[in-house]
């Protein structure tokens, strides 16, 4: 089944503990994305990555690093989590960046609470 | 970061009612998308606009691109209970990929 999953599903930390959301497609796709959501706000795209080796900031970048060192696993990096990272984050993917609007697959959400 | 300017924030409707939402933006797109999220779930594609003036439909759900490039709303006829969700826009800038999101509108059918 194509799909895009994430792990873990749901955490709790603590203040300055690093964490590592991981993402991985199964479809072979050359567009990854991490999203976060909040209430209101709506998604807002933390960064990207169009192919391997190939990261870009997207509009809310501070606080977090990722890597594409494999097409298919594009995890996301909290260093140093701080309360204001609480939130639900999206993992995406989608075929191709060539612009043409192809739709992004969202993984289910993993739900990050830091105490 | 942009945003577009999605309204309404929530509505709430009785079954079998019409519904419609839209996006505004000072920008031009020349694409855009409409999502549902379900509950605990990640935001999946209802309709993908692609031309300024396109009127496209997916069963009761039917969504047009503005002839300004700078709008689009989504209609749904004859809402039932499982049309519950949050449903975002997104548009795509000419320049790069990025998608920019709505900040969604929430659907609530009362019993």
């Amino acid at each position: 089944e194509a799909q895009v999953t994430q792990n873990p599903r749901y955490l709790i930390t603590v203040t300055g503990k690093k964490l590592t959301v991981t993402c991985s497609q199964n479809m072979n796709h050359e567009y990854m994305s991490w999203y976060r959501q909040d209430p209101g706000l709506g998604l807002r795209q933390i960064y990207y990555s169009m192919n391997v080796e190939a990261t870009d900031k997207g509009d809310v970048p501070e606080g977090y690093k990722v890597s594409r060192k494999e097409k298919r696993n594009f995890p996301l990096i909290l260093e140093s989590p701080s309360p204001n990272q609480t939130s639900l984050y999206f993992c995406a993917s989608s075929l191709s960046a060539s612009g043409g609007g192809e739709t992004q697959y969202f993984g289910p959400g993993t739900r990050l609470l830091v105490l | 970061g942009q945003q577009l300017n999605q309204s309404p924030q929530s509505m709430f409707i009785q079954e079998g009612e019409d519904v419609s939402m839209n996006c505004t933006s000072s920008s031009i797109f020349n694409t855009w998308l409409w999502y549902k999220q379900d509950p605990g779930e990640g935001p999946v594609l209802l309709i993908a606009l692609y031309k300024a003036g396109e009127l496209t439909s997916n069963g009761r759900l039917t969504a047009q691109f503005g002839i300004t490039r700078k709008d689009s709303f989504l209609n749904i006829s004859a809402s039932i209970p499982s049309d519950v969700g949050i449903y975002f826009c997104a548009g795509q800038l000419n320049s790069n990929y990025q998608l920019i999101w709505g900040a969604g509108t929430k659907l609530i059918i009362k019993p």
